[in-house]
């Protein structure tokens, strides 16, 4: 069945360096990937996504890429702050509102 | 523009009970999804509504249910509660059905003991 895995669970960088997440989805027909960080006693909130016809896409630290061939996908944060500080969630669907998240990565930033 | 509510926002209740939980989506957003979300399953989907019909259904048992009424809000119930159901149960809003961007309120965080 449709499955979204994303590594590492945990990770800590100090601030100002770049924060990678992966993510790998198992449904080919998946053409929709947003990725949400979610605060402490907050709900996920939308950060970023991209559409299965993109390569990439970026809003000012925060980048995705997509590998459509190799059905993996990825979120770059770059001059990590404090505030970064969060859990985020990849996710993937096909053409409905059916969210297939993955596991969740705890990104630690230390000042 | 108000953001998705959900509330309650804390629920403690007895197994074997049963609960209803509401959602207000995004003003003009006509879709409605719902999720489950524990420490051991992460965020799982319960169902979505749109135009007040289910469109997709998640591997929930029928003790999990939802409807939807003609101003979009949402209501989903749990009936005869067990341990396991105690989670943080999420809404989520889109414009329309079929991949749009989602919109999650801060969910209701049920206990069931």
């Amino acid at each position: 069945g449709e499955n979204v895995e994303q590594h590492p669970s945990t990770l800590s960088v100090q601030e100002g360096d770049s924060a990678v997440i992966k993510c790998t989805y198992s449904d080919s027909a998946s053409n929709y990937f947003p990725w949400y960080k979610q605060e402490l006693g907050k709900g996920p909130q939308l950060i970023i996504d991209i559409r299965s016809n993109v390569g990439e896409k970026k809003d000012q630290r925060i980048a995705v890429t997509l590998n459509k061939t190799a059905k993996h996908f990825s979120l770059h944060i770059t001059e990590t702050q404090p505030e970064d500080s969060a859990v985020y969630f990849c996710a993937g669907s096909y053409n409905t509102d059916k969210l297939i998240f993955g596991t969740g990565t705890r990104l630690q930033v230390f000042p | 523009k108000a953001g998705v509510t959900q509330t309650p926002r804390y629920l403690i209740k007895t197994r074997g009970q049963q609960v209803t939980l509401s959602c207000s989506p995004i003003s003009g957003h006509r879709s409605v999804s719902w999720y489950q979300q524990t420490p051991g399953q992460g965020l799982q989907f319960l169902f979505e509504y749109f135009s007040e019909t289910q469109r997709n259904k998640g591997n929930f048992p029928g003790r999990f249910s939802g409807r939807q009424f003609s101003n979009s809000r949402s209501e989903m119930n749990v009936s005869t509660l067990e341990l396991g159901d105690s989670a943080l149960y999420l809404c989520a809003s889109s414009i329309t059905s079929g991949t749009t961007e989602a919109f999650f309120g801060q969910g209701t965080r049920l206990t069931v003991v």
